[in-house]
């Protein structure tokens, strides 16, 4: 069964406070790994995809990484307007689906101005 | 474009009734998904298909149903609801692999 677990559960950080997220995976065998942003009541927003151990990707202030039994997601510099929750999910090969993402519980970011 | 459309935003059963959530999505995609979130437990996947007539049960499907009649539409019925099925649910679409997800609808069984 595929798993996902991210850590930390909540990060205070104070603005210009440079941090990262971790989502640790097991996956009978890694077709994506994605990082989706969620601000309260809405749906989440895709950020990522990375597909293979030593991938990485950029987005302003945010970065994500991929070794074969985890992610990160850097954040450089945060501003207020980052602080969301934050949200690591993978898809495996197999199965007659695009979409069957298998999500781990997120990470709340809050950054204090 | 509207991308993933779903209704109602907010809706309060009492234990026993029956309702349906709607989904509606314009980027004329072939899959679609229902998830449901529950505070501290990530995004579950209930049921998604694959095409117009196509379904498939996910990781928690008792208590719900689906139909996919059209590509763009995907319901979600809800038979007998029950306290625990309170929860958010977000219905999504995709075509390469990321998802695009809806609002969400919070339902709240009494």
């Amino acid at each position: 069964e595929d798993q996902v677990t991210q850590s930390p559960e909540a990060l205070r950080l104070q603005e210009g406070e440079s941090s990262s997220l971790n989502c640790s995976y097991t996956v009978s065998g890694l077709r994506g790994l994605f990082w989706y942003r969620q601000d309260p009541g809405k749906g989440p927003e895709f950020l990522f995809t990375l597909y293979s151990a030593g991938e990485e990707k950029e987005k302003e202030r945010l970065k994500a990484t991929l070794t074969k039994k985890e992610s990160f997601l850097h954040i450089t510099a945060p501003k207020p307007e980052d602080s969301a929750t934050y949200l690591c999910a993978v898809q495996a090969w197999g199965g007659t689906s695009y979409g069957k993402l298998t999500f781990g519980q997120g990470t709340i970011l809050t950054v204090h101005p | 474009n509207a991308g993933v459309t779903q209704t109602p935003k907010f809706r309060i059963l009492k234990i026993g009734q029956s309702m349906t959530l709607q989904c509606a999505q314009d980027m004329n995609h072939n899959y679609m998904y229902w998830y449901r979130q529950d505070p501290g437990m990530g995004l579950k996947l209930i049921y998604y298909s694959v095409g117009a007539g196509i379904t498939d049960k996910g990781e928690v499907p008792n208590g719900y149903n689906v139909s996919r009649s059209t590509t763009e539409d995907f319901p979600l019925r809800l038979e007998l609801a029950a306290p625990s099925q309170t929860s958010v649910y977000f219905c999504a679409s995709s075509d390469t692999g990321e998802l695009f997800f809806g609002e969400g609808s919070r339902l709240t069984v009494l």
